[in-house]
């Protein structure tokens, strides 16, 4: 089964203090995705981080980075030097080839994160 | 820097009503998605299309339909509103057709939609 999980409902993170939200996956299809979604109370989803299966370093983006094991299976996103403004949900997400030989985008049921001053 | 452009951002619809949601995108982008958001159910996917001129089923189509109607706009049709269809939905867009390799999704602001 092609699955993501988030097993965490919520997190705290004291200001300026690093934090990893967890993520692990299961999929047979070699070739995969992964990425992070961050979404404040606003509403929208935001892009982070995007992490491809053939990749041999961890991604990069500022503050953010993605811890990726493969032989875990797992992909889970650090937050370095927390803000205020970090306080949302974050979402997990694979691609994965689906039938007729289309992607498809498997989402986690997300992480809530708040940021303590 | 408009991005993805939902409208409405709230509507209350009574049962058996019809509606459509508009979304456009003003970034060039190949394909449009629309997905709805329900508490510990996680985004699903509803309708994509991967281009311009077509259109595909995603994970729960029913009681919905949508239109591609040029490259920047992807509508979806409610035509008899259920209750079990109060949701968040949210359009996107992404550059590549298709789901293929690191394809980026660009979202709306969302959608609020009850229905009594």
């Amino acid at each position: 089964a092609q699955k993501i999980t988030q097993t965490q409902p919520g997190m705290f993170v004291q200001e300026k203090e690093a934090v990893t939200l967890d993520c692990t996956y299961d999929t047979s299809d070699p070739s995969y995705g992964l990425f992070w979604y961050k979404q404040p109370s606003s509403g929208e989803m935001i892009f982070l981080i995007y992490q491809g299966s053939y990749d041999q370093q961890n991604a990069t983006e500022g503050r953010y980075s993605l811890n990726f094991q493969k032989a875990r299976k797992s992909a889970n996103l650090v937050i370095s030097a927390s803000q205020l403004g970090d306080s949302a949900m974050y979402f997990c997400a694979m691609s994965v080839l689906n039938a007729g030989n289309n992607r498809k985008l498997i989402w986690g049921l997300g992480t809530s994160l708040a940021v303590n001053p | 820097n408009a991005g993805v452009t939902q409208t409405p951002k709230f509507q209350v619809l009574k049962t058996g009503q019809s509606m459509t949601l508009q979304c456009a995108q003003d970034m060039n982008h190949n394909s449009m998605y629309w997905y709805r958001q329900d508490p510990g159910m996680g985004l699903r996917l509803i309708y994509y299309s991967a281009s311009e001129g077509t259109t595909d089923k995603g994970e729960v189509p029913n009681g919905y339909n949508v239109s591609r109607l040029n490259k920047r706009e992807f509508s979806l049709r409610l035509e008899s509103a259920a209750p079990s269809q109060t949701s968040v939905y949210f359009c996107a867009s992404s550059p590549r057709t298709g789901m293929t390799g690191a394809n980026v999704l660009t979202f709306g602001a969302g959608s609020r939609l009850t229905v009594l």
